[in-house]
């Protein structure tokens, strides 16, 4: 059974970079959609972006578009998340989840559901 | 742009009553490509449906999930108390989209 495992908390200053990663253990790694969503407190969930391990690509939300990069270790079946430019409306648990994927158009992918989730990372900014 | 939008806002039953959870596309969803996910405080989401009306692997018979087009509906045939939780509904995509969730709480 697949579980996926996200580093500890962090608290950042605005305008500094947060990069939290997530691990998978016991299951398939590259075959699945890695997504990023985060929570920001007492919020809904807001889908950030995704990678495909075994192609290597992401997609982004338009919202986060040049601020948030995602990547992905195959060998060590580890999926990163770095946001730039934190302000503290960043403030929020950012989770990883995988899930199934077709093939869309170019370099797009589609992102299924999501039937594995991390536990979540809490990421804090504030001066 | 699609737009989810979810109702009520805060559903308040009692133990035993069905619950009936409403998520609407202002487009119409492909395929049925809309999921459902639980969440209580403090946890991950959980994925209960997929595919509109396929429930996830050891997700209670008590969920199902209907519709097509731009209405979908999750219901609880008889509410547990570990089902009193927020509930998503979810549209698949390159860019995937959350709905603002509905909150299941005791009456």
């Amino acid at each position: 059974q697949v579980q996926l495992v996200q580093s500890g908390a962090e608290v950042k200053k605005p305008g500094s970079s947060v990069k939290v990663s997530c691990k998978a253990s016991g299951g398939t790694f590259s075959s699945y959609a890695i997504s990023w969503v985060r929570q920001a407190p007492g919020q809904g969930l807001e889908w950030m972006g995704g990678i495909i391990p075994i192609f290597g690509t992401a997609n982004y939300a338009q919202k986060f578009q040049g601020r948030v990069t995602i990547t992905a270790d195959k060998s060590t079946s580890t999926a990163y998340m770095e946001l730039s430019s934190l302000r503290s409306e960043d403030t929020a648990v950012y989770y990883c989840a995988r899930g199934p994927f077709s093939i869309g158009r170019g370099t797009n992918y589609y992102y299924y559901y999501m039937d594995v989730w991390g536990k979540g990372t809490t990421v804090t900014v504030s001066s | 742009e699609i737009v989810l939008t979810q109702s009520p806002g805060t559903l308040s039953l009692s133990p035993g009553e069905r619950a009936t959870l409403s998520c609407r596309a202002s487009q119409s969803v492909s395929s049925s490509y809309l999921a459902w996910y639980q969440q209580k405080p403090g946890q991950a989401p959980r994925l209960l449906i997929y595919g509109a009306s396929s429930r996830a692997t050891g997700i209670p018979d008590r969920f199902s999930g209907s519709g097509s087009g731009t209405d979908f509906t999750l219901t609880i045939s008889r509410l547990e108390p570990e089902d009193f939780a927020v509930y998503y509904c979810q549209q698949y995509g390159s860019s995937p989209l959350f709905g603002p969730g509905t909150k299941v709480d005791i009456k």
